[in-house]
């Protein structure tokens, strides 16, 4: 069974701009969560969707969005990039998501730099 | 505020002793806790899990230890394997603003360092 995939693998931005970044999630699973992860804050829930819906998020800005599609795959949305959103952005996936206690699936990451 | 806290940034521990990793948290709303581990270059894979209802859960060489009195979880790796080392991840889970609505916390991460 093909793992979670993440794309891009690495992506450079400047001060301003925004980015989209992808990720397809193992077959049949129709949870989608997203975290951040940085060297001074470690790893940040942003938010998780289910079936095509937010379900559950975390602590911030609405800069931060994301949708999800009918065939599960999953986007994440920066707008007006600031420095500070320089990480690696982790997407994981599980059949039924955080509330289920599951144990979730991680992709290798997006790494984005703002320059 | 940081709820979900890893005082040890990295802990070095020899082959076939025992990885003693600690976790503490502030939040006595959390209700499932859980441990991850990263390689580099590669995401967080799940190591093991424990409800708040309970004190201890085992699988294999990792076994988890919650004292909810004390807001303490540890994880316990006997014996301590080179593959072993990596970053380890502990996790709290709690309910916000109205049922079914759930967050998930981590702490920063422990570098954990087994010699041959």
């Amino acid at each position: 069974k093909a793992g979670v995939t993440q794309t891009p693998r690495y992506l450079i931005k400047t001060r301003g701009q925004q980015v989209t970044l992808s990720c397809s999630p193992i077959s049949g699973h129709r949870s989608v969560s997203w975290y951040q992860q940085t060297p001074g804050q470690g790893l940040q829930f942003l938010f998780e969707y289910f079936s095509e819906t937010q379900r559950n998020k975390g602590n911030f800005p609405g800069r931060f969005s994301g949708r999800q599609f009918s065939n599960s795959r999953s986007e994440m949305n920066v707008s007006t990039l600031e420095l500070g959103d320089s990480a690696l952005y982790l997407c994981a996936s599980s059949l039924s998501g955080i509330a289920t206690n599951e144990k979730l699936f991680f992709g290798s990451g997006t790494q984005l730099s703002v320059l | 505020d940081q709820q979900v806290k890893q005082n040890s940034p990295s802990l070095s521990v020899q082959e076939g002793r025992i990885s003693i990793l600690n976790c503490d948290y502030t939040n006595s709303m959390f209700d499932y806790f859980l441990w991850y581990k990263k390689y580099p270059a590669e995401g967080p894979t799940f190591l093991i899990s424990i409800s708040s209802i309970k004190d201890k859960n085992e699988d294999g060489r990792f076994t988890v230890f919650l004292n909810k009195s004390a807001k303490h979880l540890s994880l316990h790796i006997v014996p301590s394997q080179p593959g072993d080392s990596a970053v380890y991840f502990c996790a709290a889970r709690t309910s916000y603003s109205g049922a079914g609505s759930y967050q998930l916390t981590f702490g920063k991460g422990t570098k954990l360092s087994v010699i041959p």
